[in-house]
């Protein structure tokens, strides 16, 4: 068990360009979760995909952000036309969801996210 | 909507001490789970300890157990002999049916040598 992984660490962009984050669950995993963390708050929750299937979005997601999960496996956050205020952690978390199991999610390092 | 709160920017606590956080939390359903999670500088978030609403016992994790006031709609984490390693941001978070979780603002502690 390799634990979430997330790639890259760290993005500088300017403003205006597009960015791709991925994030990689704890294998076997159905669950998997994006949420942006700014400094010195709490983490806020922006989608979450059951396998393949996005089944939640907060608002907080504008039509600039865009995530996938394909295959059910690993899953990728893009930011279109980044605006400074973009600027933030984005943090991974997966969890498994089945009958007589405590779900529990479990966060990745985080990619932070500077827009100049 | 649900929301958190975390009265509390910032602790500090002698090493050896003991210490609470505070959080407390808003919502209209009966079924829900509480979470405190632990974030050090610049790593990543691990889960400290986690109690269902549904369960009066108050759950407990070797050095850290919470104290569950479901009427009072509040979830504060004590950390007994408190160790250097412990300095980190802890968050409380609330889960319902919902999935998502929802965190609170986080307490700063610091634990002096």
């Amino acid at each position: 068990d390799t634990g979430v992984s997330q790639d890259p660490r760290h993005k500088i962009t300017k403003r205006g360009q597009n960015v791709t984050f991925r994030c990689d669950p704890i294998s076997e995993h159905n669950r998997l979760y994006w949420y942006r963390q700014t400094l010195g708050q709490g983490p806020e929750f922006l989608t979450y995909f059951q396998n393949e299937a996005q089944l939640e979005k907060s608002r907080l997601l504008s039509d600039r952000f865009s995530a996938e999960r394909p295959k059910g496996s690993f899953s990728t956050l893009e930011i279109q036309r980044t605006e400074q205020g973009d600027s933030a952690m984005y943090l991974c978390a997966s969890s498994l969801q089945a009958a007589g199991t405590q779900e529990t999610q479990y966060f990745g390092p985080g990619t932070r996210l500077l827009v100049l | 909507a649900q929301t958190v709160t975390q009265s509390q920017p910032e602790m500090s606590v002698q090493e050896a001490e003991t210490v609470t956080l505070s959080c407390t939390y808003d919502t209209s359903e009966s079924d829900y789970y509480l979470f405190w999670y632990k974030q050090p500088p610049s790593r990543q978030m691990i889960l400290v300890i986690r109690q269902e609403a549904y369960k009066q016992q108050n759950a407990t994790e070797n050095r850290f157990s919470v104290n569950f006031q479901k009427a009072a709609k509040s979830f504060s984490l004590k950390i007994s002999d408190s160790q250097l390693g412990d300095a980190a941001m802890y968050f409380c978070a609330y889960r319902d049916a919902g999935n998502m979780l929802t965190f609170g603002g986080g307490t700063r502690l610091m634990v002096k040598p």
